[in-house]
């Protein structure tokens, strides 16, 4: 069974700072991993997708590199700001799951002014 | 474009009672999904739809029914609620297999 984990389950940064959350999964056999930012209250947000043949996706300040064979991930943020303060999981899509994600618990960063 | 959209945000029910979660998106996806969010469970799926007319169990779907009712409405229907289903419910769908998942605000549930 696929489990994923999240490390560290919180992070606290000064704003300006260069950060990485850290994803790993315990199946290598997957399909695509895809990162998710979650407000307080609200639905998830999708913020990078990335297809088992990619080693990485960049939008903006992120950039999530995926290392399948070791079974990791990692979301860069760059510069963070205030503004990125929210609750990050990522998700993997199995190649013997069919629809189903697996997400793990997610990463709660604050970002200080 | 809406995306996903859920209905209602927030409810309070009574153990037993009975109640229908929608959900609709307007992106024209195939793939729909069910998911709760426990604190300390993550997210897991209750059930899902990968295309129109057709249903499928995920992780959790025991005291759930589900409806596909057109390519755009999915519902999730809690038949005898229990204090165990409080929870908070969110809908997504994918265009493509492959594809990005896009959620739904979510619907707050208590069971009291």
């Amino acid at each position: 069974k696929q489990e994923v984990t999240q490390i560290p389950a919180a992070l606290s940064v000064p704003e300006g700072e260069n950060l990485v959350l850290n994803c790993s999964f315990t199946d290598s056999a997957i399909y695509n991993l895809q990162w998710f930012r979650q407000d307080p209250g609200k639905g998830l947000t999708s913020l990078l997708l990335i297809q088992s043949s990619q080693r990485e996706q960049t939008s903006g300040r992120l950039n999530a590199s995926l290392d399948k064979s070791s079974g990791r991930s990692t979301l860069y943020i760059a510069a963070s700001q205030p503004g990125d303060s929210a609750t990050y999981l990522c998700a993997v899509k199995g190649e013997t799951s069919g629809s189903r994600l697996t997400f793990g618990e997610g990463t709660q960063l604050t970002v200080n002014p | 474009n809406a995306g996903v959209t859920q209905t209602p945000k927030f409810q309070v029910l009574k153990t037993g009672q009975s109640m229908t979660l929608q959900c609709a998106q307007d992106m024209n996806h195939n793939s729909m999904y069910w998911y709760r969010q426990d604190p300390g469970m993550g997210l897991r799926l209750i059930y899902y739809s990968a295309s129109e007319g057709t249903t499928d169990k995920g992780e959790v779907p025991n005291g759930y029914n589900v409806s596909r009712l057109n390519k755009r409405e999915f519902s999730l229907r809690l038949e005898s609620a229990a204090p165990s289903q409080t929870s908070v419910y969110f809908c997504a769908s994918r265009l493509t297999f492959s594809g990005t998942q896009y959620f739904g605000p979510g619907t707050r549930l208590l069971v009291l």
